[in-house]
């Protein structure tokens, strides 16, 4: 069974601009969470979605926002990109959103700001 | 809401050596407990969860944890490490009722030295 993938894996932009990463969650699986990991901060959470609805938000300024498709894709768009923004994008799926089932994390997608 | 703190941010260790890795959690509700592992360039992997039931939990490559309700301790032991076990570990919890996301703590940088 293939694994979370992830794309692209990595990314370069200018401060200003804005970005999508995609998330492709491991076949049959509807919940999709998305985290964001610093050096400083380590790993937090964005958000999740469960069934193209949005079940949990972080707390993160609505610069950063997601979407789920019917076919349980997801995708995360960062705007007005910032210095700080700069992290791995981790996403990860489970079967459903109940809090005992394992979440299966992909690679990421390297985000660097200049 | 949870917290969890990894007490030590760097832990070396000769190969065939035992290690711990400790993980404290704060919560006024029942939670479960995870413990990841990353490896370079990598997204994380789950080592080992705790959701009830005994509380020496068995996981993958040789790794163990036991779940200490009353010192609120997850900590995470193995009994002969390998080159091949540094990465950096987190330790996770997750509220068991409900649905919120992962807490994770700040991660410990295993390195193992030959």
């Amino acid at each position: 069974k293939a694994g979370v993938t992830q794309t692209p894996r990595y990314l370069i932009k200018t401060r200003g601009q804005q970005v999508t990463l995609s998330c492709s969650p491991i076949s049959g699986h509807r919940s999709v969470s998305w985290y964001q990991q610093t050096p400083g901060q380590g790993l937090q959470f964005l958000f999740e979605y469960f069934s193209e609805t949005q079940r949990n938000k972080g707390n993160f300024p609505g610069r950063f926002s997601g979407r789920q498709f019917s076919n349980s894709r997801s995708e995360m768009n960062v705007s007005t990109l910032e210095l700080g923004d700069s992290a791995l994008y981790l996403c990860a799926s489970s079967l459903w959103s109940d809090s005992y089932n394992e979440q299966f994390f992909g690679p990421g997608t390297r985000l660097t700001v200049l | 809401a949870q917290s969890v703190t990894q007490l030590d941010s760097q832990v070396p260790v000769f190969e065939e050596a035992p290690v711990e890795l400790r993980c404290n959690y704060s919560s006024s509700v029942s939670v479960y407990l995870f413990w990841y592992v990353q490896y370079p360039n990598q997204g994380l992997q789950l080592l080992l969860k705790y959701l009830s039931g005994s509380t020496l939990v068995k996981g993958i490559n040789g790794f163990e944890a036991e779940f200490n309700k009353s010192q609120t301790s997850f900590h995470l032991r193995k009994p002969s490490v390998h080159i091949s076990d540094t990465a950096e570990y987190f330790c996770a919890v997750r509220r068991n009722s409900g649905n919120t996301p992962l807490v994770f703590g700040k991660g410990t940088r295993l390195s193992v030295i030959a």
